[in-house]
């Protein structure tokens, strides 16, 4: 079925532990961008890509590495998590100027 | 620094009454203006999206846009127990990041029985 999957959908590591959030999208959209959503800030933009081997900074990037080799992939590593990482992480990808469609997201625990 | 405001609420409201959800935003240059609906422990979905001033329909909802006021609304006729959910409203981010959104921190509403 076409969609945005993510894996995992719940993660729970240790500090200074190297994680990867996987997400994959089947519409060939050319936008791809992490958020992560944390009571009392709402959707933060962590990250977005417009292209393959295209990416960028978004709002809150510190602690965080993309990369993008394929259209349909743009997986997110924390190179080394911190308390402070703990979130729900979304996915999501659009055309441009096109409304952006969220996958199940992550539940991330960082203990 | 680009804003987009949301009273978080919650808002409250009987089964079959109207809800109206507000939103602000700061840039004047944000051309499209997006709904989305997240139930707790969900991801967020798309109900509406709105680029022209006036009002657009799409069943029991109702975006409405004032660019001059800078201000987009979201209108749940007929409401039900199951609209009840987080609110988020997300602009993007003008002419030269038409792609990127910025969200409002959403508004819960509350739909009683």
């Amino acid at each position: 079925d076409a969609g945005i999957t993510q894996s995992p959908r719940y993660k729970i590591t240790e500090t200074g532990r190297q994680v990867t959030l996987m997400c994959h999208q089947t519409w060939s959209h050319s936008y791809m961008f992490w958020y992560r959503q944390d009571l009392g800030h709402g959707l933060r933009l962590i990250y977005y890509s417009a292209a393959a081997d295209i990416t960028d900074k978004g709002e809150v990037p510190d602690g965080y590495v993309v990369s993008r080799s394929k259209t349909e992939n743009f997986p997110l590593t924390l190179e080394s998590a911190t308390r402070s990482q703990t979130s729900v992480y979304f996915c999501a990808s659009s055309d441009r100027d096109l409304p952006q469609h969220f996958g199940d997201g992550t539940r991330l625990s960082i203990l | 620094q680009k804003e987009v405001e949301q009273n978080s609420g919650p808002l409250s409201v009987p089964e079959g009454a109207i809800a109206s959800l507000n939103c602000t935003y700061s840039d004047r240059g944000s051309q499209s203006f997006f709904w989305y609906r997240q139930y707790s422990g969900k991801s967020p979905e798309l109900i509406m999206f709105i680029y022209s001033n006036g009002d657009k329909e799409d069943g029991r909802f109702t975006a409405q846009l004032n660019k001059a006021s800078q201000y987009v609304s979201l209108l749940i006729r007929d409401s039900q127990p199951s609209d009840s959910a987080t609110y988020l409203c997300a602009v993007n981010g003008g002419p030269d990041s038409s792609y990127k959104l910025i969200f409002g921190s959403g508004t819960r509403l509350l739909v009683r029985p």
